[in-house]
């Protein structure tokens, strides 16, 4: 049975770094096809992509927000964690993790996410 | 980035309707356009991934279609396990952009 759980910190305060760990079973993070990337959601907004990391430590990130991110794994424990540098209000979100599913096509390879945690909700305030 | 535009927004139907979501990118993405389902305090689902395909698991009555720009998910005889609200996401490229989502809402 495939699981992610995201953990952290619940609330944050404003400049602070946020750690986000993501614990997953069921799969490895060391399968070539399988990886992990991090989405959040706003209070009433869309779904917005953050990063992704995948078993050969390819990384990818938000253009908008890659110099505050940074996405790791550790294998041996199942996790991968996401930072954020210089929390503002305006990342208050739920914060998922969804494992990230690659496979060749025709015209080369498609991911998409094929299960993810419940998300946490993470409160930037003073 | 690919900017991904769903249209509508919004939209009321009821049980047994037949409903159609339009999903555009900004560039050509081929068939790389995947759909999720996402229910408020629940975590998103993966419904359809490489424009067409269905995932498994999912019912029938969810449908994709489309190739380079244009996109369609079509809900074929809506019941009440499908009111939420679905999101079209791009992964041609990185990042991985989102649709704005739009909300089926019961009429």
């Amino acid at each position: 049975q495939v699981t992610l759980k995201e953990s952290g910190p619940v609330l944050v305060k404003p400049t602070e770094t946020l750690t986000l760990t993501c614990t997953v079973s069921g799969f490895s993070l060391n399968n070539p096809r399988l990886g992990v990337t991090w989405i959040r959601q706003p209070p009433g907004k869309a779904l917005e992509w953050l990063a992704h990391i995948f078993s050969n430590d390819e990384k990818s990130y938000s253009t908008s927000l890659a110099s505050r991110l940074t996405i790791s794994q550790d294998t041996s424990k199942s996790q991968v964690v996401l930072t954020m540098t210089n929390m503002d209000p305006v990342d208050t979100a739920t914060y998922y993790c969804a494992r990230t599913q690659r496979i060749t096509l025709l015209r080369g390879v498609i991911y998409y996410f094929d299960y993810w945690g419940q998300g946490t909700l993470v409160t930037v305030s003073s | 980035d690919i900017q991904m535009t769903q249209s509508p927004s919004s939209l009321s139907a009821s049980v047994g309707d037949r409903v159609t979501i339009t999903c555009r990118a900004s560039q050509s993405i081929a068939n790389y356009l995947n759909w999720y389902q996402h229910k408020p305090g629940k975590a998103p689902t993966l419904l359809i991934y490489a424009a067409s395909s269905l995932q498994s698991g999912v019912p029938s009555r969810f449908s994709g279609s489309g190739s380079g720009t244009d996109f369609t998910l079509t809900i074929y005889s809506l019941q009440p396990e499908d009111f939420a609200t679905y999101y079209c996401q791009q992964s041609y490229s990185t990042p991985g952009t989102f649709g704005q989502g739009t909300k089926v809402e019961i009429k």
